[in-house]
Formats: structure tokens, sequence, C-alpha cells
């Protein structure tokens, strides 16, 4: 599987937008981006995916770069119910990949 | 509620005691999957399961025995485990295997002593 970097961990003051950002440098034609999050002392919860075209849901927007080589999931208005951590995950549905492959993620702390 | 019920949500158990984990999706989903999460590591997945069949099984050792009655149950058996198997045990459903978004339960918190 292409493997993905986040930093470990980011801080952001409720109620302004965060981007969080995912580097995929190896990342295939075919992969689609995946973030999921996880809140505290609950499972993972799926948040957006996409594979070339940016992407918005009601809960956050996608930005793919060009060259698909990093993304940004932006969280447009920060609450403190977004404090979690936040994977970001590649996936190649053409190789039968059921996999989740989940990375160590980003620790997002909401500040009041 | 994501509609993935674990029971049950802690779990002590001795190494030489027998216990199951429960699983149950009211979502209509045909795939189900077991994953662990130690701390201070990722998620792994353990096992799939799709119509019932189990499609993978990624390199668990065999004090670890899954069970798929229907595709809408799955267990989670456990016998003889080490202290390392600690973990949170996370269940997870989705509609078909190919990229589909999974729905995950609260997880089972287990403490091998």
């Amino acid at each position: 599987d292409a493997k993905t970097t986040q930093p470990n961990s980011m801080e952001s003051n409720e109620e302004e937008p965060v981007h969080l950002p995912c580097n995929h440098s190896t990342i295939s034609g075919t992969d689609y981006i995946h973030w999921y999050r996880q809140l505290p002392s609950q499972g993972p919860e799926y948040v957006i995916h996409g594979l070339t075209s940016n992407v918005n849901n009601r809960m956050a927007s996608l930005a793919i770069a060009e060259d698909r080589k990093s993304s940004t999931l932006i969280l447009h208005r920060a609450t403190l119910r977004d404090a979690a951590v936040y994977y970001c995950i590649l996936r190649d549905p053409n190789f039968g990949n059921e996999k989740l492959t989940f990375g160590t993620g980003t620790r997002l702390t909401i500040i009041p | 509620e994501t509609g993935v019920t674990q029971t049950p949500r802690h779990l002590v158990m001795g190494m030489t005691n027998k216990k199951s984990l429960k699983c149950e999706q009211h979502l209509g989903h045909n795939a189900m999957y077991w994953y662990k999460q130690s701390a201070k590591k990722p998620l792994e997945l353990m096992f799939v399961y799709n119509f019932k069949e189990q499609t993978e099984n990624n390199s668990v050792p065999s004090r670890f025995s899954p069970e798929c009655p229907n595709s809408s149950h799955l267990f989670l058996h456990l016998h003889t485990l080490q202290p390392e198997d600690s973990a949170l045990y996370l269940c997870a459903s989705s509609q078909g295997t190919i990229y589909n978004e999974q729905f995950f339960g609260p997880g089972t918190r287990l403490t091998v002593l």
C-alpha cells in the first residue's frame, strides 16, 4: 500500500478553520484518498474521500493537489467536538483492497 | 450511534480464561471486520468477512478465533491470551468491501491479566 505522512499533532482555536495536511508522494493513479477520524473513546468514523477533484460534504472539504501527491482536509469552523485523531488513508479498489491501513494520524486539539 | 454495537464494552480476563466478543450491525451490510488498537500503535486489521465467508486473516494468532454466523453478527472467541493482547478491539461493517465506507462500533476494551 502507498504510504501517507501526517503531522503528529495540531492545535486550532474554536470556530476557526483547520487545515490538516497529508503527504502521499507514492500514490498510484487509482488510489482513492480517504479520511477517517477517531473521537476519544470511540471507534473511527468516515469523514470524506476523493480521487482527483476537490470534494465537499456536511462534515468537511477535501482539497487534492493537482499532482495528487498531497491533500488537505479542511474543517471550515472547528468545534470542540472536532477534537480527534484524523487519519489519511489510501485505498485502491482495483486490487480488491478490503483493508483500511491506518497510520498514526494527526491528533487535533481544539482550544476554546 | 453508528448502527454497529459491541458487547461487552469492557472485559478483564485471566490468561487461562475463554471469553467471546460480540458485534452486531443493524445496517444491512454484508462485510464485517475485526480490528485491534493497541496503545500507541495504529489500528491493525485482523479479520474480514464478506457474506459470512472469511476473506482475510491478517496473520492473527490462533488464540483469536472469529465466527460469523450471518451477515449481521460477528464474534471473536478468545482463549489463552497473553497480557500483550490487551487492547481495544473494534468491529466494523460495510456494504461490500471495495473502498466503501466502513462503520465502526465503539469497541471492547480488553485487559488480560
